[in-house]
């Protein structure tokens, strides 16, 4: 069965610092990867996704992963922390008919 | 336009009691889903629904029963509930069942006194 496990609940940087949050899959086929973020009280909001075209992805609001087999990561990364960019991020991997959630990281961004 | 809609939002109510939640998607999918977010946040899916066909029904208590009737609405249905039965559930949808991006809704947040 394909799942995905992120390292770390929490994640704390500073504004301006660079953000890394970190995702490693388990998949026997080429999997379909996908990156969320959650604001308080608010449903999941797709930020990017890996469908095996390009291994490096872009997505919204500045962020960006880059997809590594032979590391079974997909790690999410942004250059510079906003404050709006305080949420919850999980990182997700499309099955046959439904779609396996990591336990979430909650980012922390300090004035 | 709210592109996948539940409601209510917002659920206050005993122990023992029945309650309903109801979620459309106005995208033209073929699949939806329910998924319970706990208090830590980690969400499971609970079930999936293509063109009103149940595909996925996870370990979950016969007390919850799904109803699509028909594949722009994925209703849910709870009796007898319980203090564990509290946590937030998103509705969610997707273009079919091949693993494609979820369209999630705003959540229902059930708490059971």
């Amino acid at each position: 069965a394909q799942s995905v496990t992120q390292l770390g609940s929490h994640v704390s940087v500073s504004e301006g610092a660079l953000v890394l949050l970190r995702c490693n899959y388990s998949s026997s086929v080429p999997p379909y990867l996908f990156w969320y973020v959650q604001y308080p009280n608010q449903g999941l909001q797709l930020l990017l996704k890996y469908t095996s075209a390009a291994t490096l992805v872009k997505g919204i609001n500045g962020f960006e992963a880059e997809f590594k087999k032979s590391e079974t990561s997909f790690h999410l990364t942004k250059p510079s922390a906003h404050m709006s960019d305080a949420a919850e991020y999980f990182c997700a991997v499309s099955g046959a008919n439904d779609m396996r959630f990591g336990a979430g990281t909650r980012l922390t961004v300090k004035p | 336009d709210t592109a996948v809609s539940q409601t209510p939002k917002y659920l206050v109510t005993q122990m023992g009691n029945d309650k309903s939640i109801k979620c459309e998607q106005n995208l033209g999918h073929d699949t939806m889903y329910w998924y319970k977010q706990d208090s830590k946040k980690f969400l499971k899916i609970m079930f999936s629904y293509n063109n009103k066909e149940l595909i996925i029904n996870e370990t979950v208590p016969n007390r919850f029963s799904p109803k699509s009737p028909d594949k722009a609405h994925l209703n849910l249905h709870i009796n007898s509930l319980e203090l564990g039965d509290s946590a937030v559930y998103f509705c969610a949808s997707s273009q079919d069942a091949g693993g494609g991006e979820l369209f999630f809704g705003e959540g229902s947040r059930l708490t059971v006194l």
